[in-house]
């Protein structure tokens, strides 16, 4: 399964929204009914946090401005409104099929 | 809190073998499958291997198979890797990972393949 993000690049003013897109190759629903689709942050110089998983439940300690959305193929993580602390890369993953499969990233900035 | 510490990272030449360490706590690693995720320099994250609960089931990215061994020692709480025949494009930070959905991650450790 391939998992292709846009945009590459994100210039965001500070206090306004932004969405980032992540499709699928195939599907992902499970068998079990769950889709294994999930948000990851890094920061810059920092490993990796996970922000959602299973399309839209918000990890513990993630600020409710971060949401995520999405259905078969088409997801989407919504920043609600952009602060200094959101820069960095945000990654999509899928754990339905095996592999599991990252997106190759979406870099957020500020303009 | 949950904390992941891996070690073990190093510079070795293209051939050579390494061993990452990931010690657990603040959870039960007992009862959570564990992946290996890596990060080539200035690249995206690629998961590298993964293991069962129980350790007897683990996955591998078709690049290292063959090459690389992920164990575990629950009674340690410690994850590893075992990586053999080492070759340049393995450079990258591998971090460890809990649960398949990579819910908590350990701070990295680098790994660097070069003559």
């Amino acid at each position: 399964v391939v998992m292709t993000q846009s945009p590459h690049s994100l210039p965001v003013t500070l206090g306004q929204p932004a969405s980032i897109s992540c499709r699928s190759s195939q599907g992902l629903v499970f068998s079990d009914g769950s889709t294994y689709l999930h948000w990851f942050q890094q920061r810059p110089g920092q490993s990796p946090r996970r922000l959602i998983y299973t399309v839209s439940n918000r990890d513990s300690g993630v600020p409710d401005r971060f949401s995520g959305s999405g259905s078969g193929t088409d997801f989407t993580l919504h920043i609600s409104r952009v602060e200094a602390e959101d820069v960095g890369v945000y990654y999509c993953m899928q754990g339905t099929h095996w592999p599991p499969a990252f997106g190759q990233g979406t870099k957020l900035e500020i303009k | 809190e949950v904390q992941l510490v891996e070690s073990g990272g190093g510079l070795v030449q293209p051939g050579g073998s390494l061993r990452l360490s990931c010690v657990a706590s603040g959870f039960t690693f007992s009862s959570s499958w564990m992946s290996w995720v890596r990060q080539a320099p200035g690249k995206g994250l690629e998961w590298v291997a993964n293991i069962k609960q129980d350790g007897n089931e683990a996955y591998y990215v078709d690049s290292v198979k063959g090459r690389f061994t992920i164990s575990r020692d629950n009674a340690k709480n410690s994850l590893y890797l075992q990586m053999n025949s080492l070759r340049p494009e393995d450079t990258a930070v591998y971090y460890c990972a809990s649960r398949t959905s990579f819910k908590d991650w350990g701070q990295g450790a680098l790994v660097t393949v070069s003559s």
